[in-house]
């Protein structure tokens, strides 16, 4: 069955310091992974998708298949980026996602 | 303001009742979406139209009906209202599969 695992229901960190959030898959076919953001009272937005391999607002996330991981990572973390992060994995051709329980991020100063 | 949007964005209403949750998209995407997200702000997918046509339905209760007039708007409907049901509904779009979707800002459903 297809799984989307994000093992840190919270993460403070203090502002300046790195940050990464832990996203592990379980899919037999070929992955399609994504970041999503939901910012204090704003709506879902995507923040990555693997395929395009860019950085967005700092940061980056590599899809690792050997260790089925795609953790999203960023060196220096801003009070900006506190938010409810989430993985989510498309698991069939009509693009149904299957989010991670998500991650809420505080960066504190 | 290209967007997806929700109506209405609160709903507080008693058990047993009978309500509906409209969503427009104008982006021109073909596919459009309903997840839950409850309590915990886990989010799961509830319905996918494509071109008006359902092609994804999970395992919901039968008291949840979507409908798609025509593929810029899908909107659900709930009969017979539980408890349970109170969650944040989103809705979002995309074009085609596996592509970005897009979310709107959630209807927040409180049950009494």
């Amino acid at each position: 069955a297809q799984r989307v695992t994000q093992p840190e229901k919270l993460l403070s960190v203090f502002k300046g310091a790195p940050v990464e959030l832990k996203c592990n898959y379980s899919y037999s076919g070929s992955p399609e992974l994504f970041w999503y953001v939901q910012y204090s009272r704003q709506r879902l937005q995507l923040l990555l998708r693997h395929i395009s391999r860019e950085s967005i607002k700092g940061f980056t996330a590599d899809l690792n298949k050997g260790e089925t991981s795609f953790h999203l990572k960023k060196p220096f973390a801003q009070e900006e980026d506190s938010a409810m992060y989430y993985c989510a994995l498309a698991t069939d051709s009509w693009g149904k996602l299957q989010f991670g329980a998500g991650t809420q991020v505080v960066v504190t100063p | 303001d290209t967007a997806v949007s929700q109506t209405p964005k609160y709903l507080v209403t008693q058990m047993g009742n009978d309500k509906s949750i409209k969503c427009e998209q104008n982006l021109g995407h073909d596919t459009m979406y309903w997840y839950k997200q409850d309590s915990k702000k886990f989010l799961k997918i509830m319905f996918s139209y494509n071109n008006k046509e359902l092609i994804i339905n999970e395992t919901v209760p039968n008291r949840f009906s979507p409908k798609s007039p025509d593929k810029a708007h899908l909107n659900l409907h709930i009969n017979s209202l539980e408890l349970g049901d109170s969650a944040v509904y989103f809705c979002a779009s995309s074009q085609g599969a596996n592509q970005p979707q897009h979310f709107g800002d959630g209807t927040r459903l409180s049950i009494l």
